[in-house]
């Protein structure tokens, strides 16, 4: 019953630093996105994946870079942290890209920017 | 650009009442709508998706509702319990293909 896993839960950076949060799903689906929590923001998407090798912008790209591993994982990467990019960040999947299809969502990784 | 509003940002009932969250959104040409649930420090639970050919869904307790011309959603909870507190929060797939989410209603419900 694993479903969306993220790894870490939490993160402590420094302003500078990089990092990779990883993400997998053992749903089978083709979609995966990323997305950021950020309060009285709401949910804004990131990058999302509609199928292995494919990769696209969402509403909130700059600063971050995704790789599209293979059709279970799909990574965000954060070059040169700033304290901006302190936020809640969501995986999810789901089993084709929009239309018709729900998204399922990992609990997350909390990350704060020093 | 689908814009996704919903109203009140927060509401406290007593348990046992009904109620209904509120969801509207700007692009009539919507391809589906979600609720999802979010408990504090968790990620988001999918509870009902309706397809833009569909009125209204069903799961429980919970009954969603999608009315294109008008660009509103409802989320109608029955018999509301203390674990029903939670964010909800609703969503639109458009012609981007891509969820635009609403900022949620936190709920609270009082034994």
């Amino acid at each position: 019953n694993a479903g969306v896993t993220q790894t870490p839960k939490f993160q402590v950076l420094k302003t500078g630093q990089s990092m990779t949060l990883q993400c997998a799903q053992d749903m089978n689906h083709n979609s995966m996105y990323w997305y950021r929590q950020d309060p009285g923001m709401g949910l804004r998407l990131i990058y999302y994946s509609a199928s292995e090798g494919t990769t696209d912008k969402g509403e909130v790209p700059n600063g971050y870079n995704v790789s599209r591993l293979n059709k279970r994982e799909f990574s965000l990467r954060l070059e040169s942290a700033a304290p901006s990019q302190t936020s809640v960040y969501f995986c999810a999947s789901s089993e084709a890209g929009g239309q018709g299809q729900p998204q399922h969502f990992g609990d997350g990784t909390r990350l704060s920017i020093l | 650009k689908q814009e996704v509003t919903q109203i009140p940002a927060a509401l406290s009932v007593p348990e046992g009442e009904n109620l209904v969250l509120n969801c509207s959104f700007t692009d009539s040409a919507i391809y589906n709508l979600q609720w999802f649930r979010q408990d504090p420090g968790k990620g988001l639970t999918s509870l009902l998706l309706i397809q833009s050919s569909q009125r209204e869904q069903t799961s429980g307790r919970l009954n969603a509702s999608l009315d294109k011309s008008s660009g509103r959603s409802t989320l109608y909870i029955a018999a509301s319990q203390p674990g029903d507190s939670a964010t909800y929060l609703c969503a639109g797939v458009g012609g981007s293909e891509k969820l635009v989410f609403g900022k949620g209603t936190k709920l609270t419900v009082n034994p």
